[in-house]
C-alpha cells in the first residue's frame, strides 16, 4: 500500500534552516509529481511547492519562493525540502502528498495520497 | 493566483441531515475542482475530484457538482464520522490553491 512518512520536523530558532524528508513506498516513485503543503496551527491547508516527477521543474508559492527548495532522490524514493531563513510564520504541520491523476483523463490532478505530517515550529 | 472561497465557513448539522458547502473560484477553472475532508490530527483526505468523480472507497451520499466558478460538495445524509473540516482546491493552475475550509460540527 502506498505510504508516504515525513521527517525532519522540530524546535528550530528563526533564521536557521532545515532540512524536512518524506519516504514514499508501495507505488513507482518515479513516476509521480510530489507536493509540500503546510498547516499552520488551527488554520487551513496552504500549498508550498512542487515538484515534477523527473525533478525537471519546480514551483513554489509566493510565500516561500527564494528561502525553500522542492528536492527529490528517485534513486532513494525521497521528497525533500529545504528550508531556509526560518520565519515564525513558518511555523506548521508540513505534510508531503502525490499527485495524483486520473487514469483515464490524466487532465484531473489531485493530492491522492498524503503523510502523516511533521511538526516545525519556529520559536527562540 | 486563483482565490478559492468556501461558504458557510462552518455549519451546525445533526445526523441524517443534508448538508452542502459552497466553493468560489475567482476565475473559470472548468471541473478542476476537488474536495478533501479533514478531521483533527489527522491528514486531508481526497472525497471528490474533477468536481464531480468520486475517489475510490468514498461513500456515495458524497457528490460534487459544478464547473466554471461555482462548485458544490453534498453530503445525502449526514453521518457522526462526517463530522470534519472540508476544503476544495482547484488543479487549474500553480499555485495549487485551497479554500479556507467549511467546518461541519455536531448540532
Amino acid at each position: 500500500q502506498v505510504q508516504l512518512v515525513e521527517s525532519g520536523g522540530g524546535v528550530v530558532q528563526p533564521g536557521r534552516s532545515l532540512r524536512l524528508s518524506c519516504a514514499a513506498s508501495g507505488f513507482t516513485f518515479r513516476t509521480y509529481g510530489m507536493h509540500w503543503v503546510r498547516q499552520a496551527p488551527g488554520k487551513g491547508l496552504e500549498w508550498v511547492a512542487v515538484v515534477w516527477f523527473d525533478g525537471s521543474n519546480k514551483y513554489y508559492a509566493d510565500s516561500v519562493k527564494g528561502r525553500f527548495t522542492i528536492s527529490r532522490d528517485n534513486s532513494k524514493n525521497t521528497l525533500y525540502l529545504q528550508i531556509n531563513s526560518l520565519r515564525a510564520e513558518d511555523t506548521a504541520v508540513y505534510y508531503c502528498a502525490r499527485d495524483g491523476y486520473d487514469i483515464l483523463t490524466t487532465s484531473y490532478h489531485y493530492f491522492d495520497y498524503w503523510g502523516q505530517g511533521t511538526l516545525v515550529s519556529v520559536s527562540s | 493566483d486563483i482565490q478559492m472561497t468556501q461558504s458557510p465557513s462552518s455549519l451546525s448539522a445533526s445526523v441524517g441531515d443534508r448538508v452542502t458547502i459552497t466553493c468560489r473560484a475567482s476565475q473559470s477553472i472548468s471541473s478542476y475542482l476537488n474536495w478533501y475532508q479533514q478531521k483533527p490530527g489527522k491528514a486531508p483526505k481526497l472525497l471528490i475530484y474533477g468536481a464531480s468523480s468520486l475517489q475510490s472507497g468514498v461513500p456515495s451520499r458524497f457528490s460534487g457538482s459544478g464547473s466554471g466558478t461555482g462548485f458544490t460538495l453534498t453530503i445525502s445524509s449526514l453521518q457522526r464520522e462526517d463530522f470534519a473540516t472540508y476544503y476544495c482546491q482547484q488543479s487549474y493552475s500553480t499555485p495549487r490553491t485551497f479554500g479556507q475550509g467549511t467546518k461541519v460540527e455536531i448540532k
